[in-house]
């Protein structure tokens, strides 16, 4: 496996579902990312981890729980959600935290929420 | 003014065009200006990006041109091909800052 890889693609769960996504870098950063994607609306960041710890945390609503077990590793636990975060969910790391370190997307979860 | 506001939302050219796509910034604390390419089932993937020492740089055919005072800043692709058919998002960020904003994205669409 190269780059940064996320499991599962597809994710359909009922609004009472507990589920997670799985994401993984192979390229020895040291920083990776959480962020939303809505049609026609901007990507929206939602988590920042550093060396495993958090740095950044976009006002998200607590159904969403990243945990980052080391820094290959970013998990995003989902539970009790609604219609409105059906979406796609992408993963990236960069080298470092700073923004204008290169992010490394990987293709994504399509959830929907049901 | 934390906003990136993008145009158009789509666009389609014909091969050999030159599509330009446009971004609107507030905050003038930004000093970091990526644009991110995506294909249908795949993340973004950084294209080309600029900061504001410089007016324009080149990539290939992909060229980003700045204008600081307008606090605007847009992509051109030469010669494009059907191959570039894909959604573009700009972004801006500060230097030191852990967060990019994003652009809504233009899907473009190149026929051959």
């Amino acid at each position: 496996e190269t780059g940064v890889t996320q499991t599962p693609r597809h994710l359909v769960m009922g609004m009472t579902n507990k589920k997670s996504l799985k994401c993984e870098q192979h390229l020895g950063h040291n920083a990776m990312y959480w962020y939303k994607q809505s049609a026609k609306k901007p990507l929206e960041l939602m988590f920042v981890y550093s060396l495993e710890e958090r740095v950044e945390n976009n006002s998200v609503p607590s159904r969403f729980s990243p945990e980052c077990p080391n820094s290959s590793h970013l998990f995003l636990h989902l539970h009790t959600l609604q219609p409105e975060d059906s979406a796609l969910y992408l993963c990236a790391s960069s080298q470092e935290s700073g923004a204008s370190y290169e992010q490394y997307f990987g293709p994504g979860t399509r959830l929907t929420v049901t | 003014q934390q906003q990136v506001k993008q145009s158009p939302q789509s666009l389609i050219v014909q091969k050999g065009g030159i599509p330009i796509i446009n971004c609107a910034y507030e905050n003038t604390a930004f000093d970091y200006f990526p644009w991110y390419q995506q294909f249908p089932g795949k993340g973004p993937a950084l294209l080309i990006a600029i900061r504001p020492d410089v007016s324009e740089k080149k990539e290939g055919r992909f060229t980003i041109s700045f204008n600081k005072s307008a606090k605007q800043f847009s992509l051109h692709i030469m010669d494009s091909q059907p191959g570039d058919s894909a959604t573009y998002f700009c972004a801006s960020s500060m230097n030191h800052g852990n967060k990019l904003v994003f652009g809504a994205g233009t899907i473009l669409r190149v026929k051959s």
